[in-house]
């Protein structure tokens, strides 16, 4: 089955306490993104990949750190969380070929992150 | 700046109504315009858009694109509690970035 998954689904951490969001693809997917949402704001990129050792900021990437050394895993790192970062995570992938289809985004099942 | 505005904001409707959903945008080298459903959990594809003033359709959901006035409808027809999600549309620009809205809340009452 085609999917994203994403680990874990819930996290509690304390402030400055490094955690990792893992996420992998099994569509051989070019583009990897990350994602934040919260109420009022709308989803927003953190950073995105458009391949294995590519990656480029979002719109809100301060805090957060990625790597993309495999093309299927794209973690989302944060060295030192702080409380305006607890927000709903949303890892998604897709093809990057320009063509039908091509810019729809599959978007894991969530993480939902708390940081006191 | 990129933007992308939704209205209405939220709305409550009974089952079988028509409702009428809008995305405007102001995005730089606009590509496409994606439209998602989101229940509550991650959200779901429903339609691409690419072109001015082709429909496109799926059963009850149809979603047409104005290039020149930069904005999107989506139009669900004889609506049914199982619609009730919050709907999102999307911009994207080069082939990297794509930036939400805020998305419209819709709830279908039996």
């Amino acid at each position: 089955e085609a999917q994203v998954t994403q680990n874990p689904r819930y996290l509690i951490t304390v402030t400055g306490k490094k955690l990792t969001v893992t996420c992998s693809q099994n569509m051989n997917h070019e583009y990897m993104s990350w994602y934040r949402q919260d109420p009022g704001l709308g989803l927003r990129q953190i950073y995105y990949s458009m391949n294995v050792e590519v990656t480029d900021k979002g719109d809100v990437p301060e805090g957060y750190k990625v790597s993309r050394k495999e093309k299927r895993n794209f973690p989302l790192i944060l060295e030192s969380p702080s409380p305006n970062q607890t927000s709903l995570y949303f890892c998604a992938s897709r093809r990057s070929q320009h063509g039908q289809g091509s810019h729809e985004q599959y978007f894991g099942p969530g993480t939902r992150l708390t940081v006191t | 700046e990129d933007k992308v505005v939704q209205s209405p904001l939220s709305l409550v409707v009974h089952e079988g109504d028509t409702v009428t959903l809008n995305c405007s945008y102001e995005v730089t080298n606009f590509r496409s315009l994606l439209w998602y459903k989101q229940e509550k959990k991650a959200p779901t594809f429903l339609f691409m858009l690419t072109s001015s003033g082709i429909e496109k359709k799926s059963g009850r959901l149809s979603s047409i694109l104005d290039k020149k006035e930069l904005f999107s409808i989506l139009n669900i027809t004889a609506t049914q509690t199982g619609d009730s999600a919050v709907y999102l549309c999307a911009p994207s620009w080069g082939y990297q970035k794509v930036t939400f809205g805020t998305g419209t809340k819709l709830q279908v009452i039996p």
